[in-house]
């Protein structure tokens, strides 16, 4: 049981490029969520999914898509990367609405 | 919107002392609490959880967590700080009401040093 995996650990992007940032849990979960965090500003929400086929925007989901087309993966896209993009990137799954968030070790990302 | 409010960016203790980190929430529904803390280079980990009973919670690591609904707040408090113990704690709200339900939202984070 390998929990939430994300990958890659690290990247680093110039502005403009496009990238996925992937993300896979194995328990089952029904809800994922990708967050940022940035210093000082905690973790931010920027897309969720309650289920396959399912999402929805969080609190800062400019410049990113998702997509759901399987419960185990939700992979975040960056369309067009800018620096302000820069920031550490964490997904996390749950098994239910208030269930406990299980978040995987994060992407570390640097837009020049 | 909800909103999560830690007062305290850092705060400073001796190994063996004890602890407070402050955490005060807004919003009308009912919460759902929780604290997570965050090794350095890690991704973040569940120490305690409020949902409802009992407010005064216990989790892993010697920590507890009172909720206290007049004060909107949630502290986190440990009796004796261990030096392993340094590391950023958030503590996160959802809401069973409301277009925010189950949304997790997340405070500004404590960054906790400890000094031998």
């Amino acid at each position: 049981n390998a929990g939430v995996t994300q990958t890659p650990k690290f990247q680093v992007l110039k502005t403009g490029q496009s990238m996925t940032l992937q993300c896979a849990q194995d328990m089952n979960h029904e809800y994922m969520s990708w967050y940022r965090q940035d210093p000082g500003m905690g973790l931010r929400l920027i897309h969720y999914s309650v289920g396959a086929g399912i999402t929805d925007q969080g609190e800062v989901p400019n410049g990113y898509n998702v997509s759901r087309s399987t419960t185990e993966d939700f992979p975040l896209r960056l369309l067009s990367a800018a620096p302000s993009q820069t920031s550490v990137y964490f997904c996390a799954s749950r098994g239910s609405s208030f269930g406990t968030q299980y978040f995987g070790p994060g992407t570390r990302l640097l837009v020049l | 919107a909800q909103s999560v409010t830690q007062p305290d960016i850092h705060i400073t203790v001796s190994e063996g002392a004890s602890l407070e980190l402050r955490c005060n929430y807004s919003y009308g529904a009912t919460p759902y609490l929780f604290w997570y803390v965050q090794s350095p280079g890690q991704g973040l980990q569940l120490l305690l959880k409020y949902f409802s009973g009992d407010t005064l919670v216990q989790g892993i690591k010697g920590f507890e967590a009172e909720f206290k609904r007049s004060q909107s707040s949630f502290n986190l408090r440990k009796p004796s700080v261990h030096w392993s113990d340094a590391a950023e704690y958030f503590c996160a709200v959802a809401f069973a009401g409301g277009t925010s339900y189950g949304k997790l939202t997340f405070g500004q984070g404590t960054i906790l040093t400890v000094h031998p």
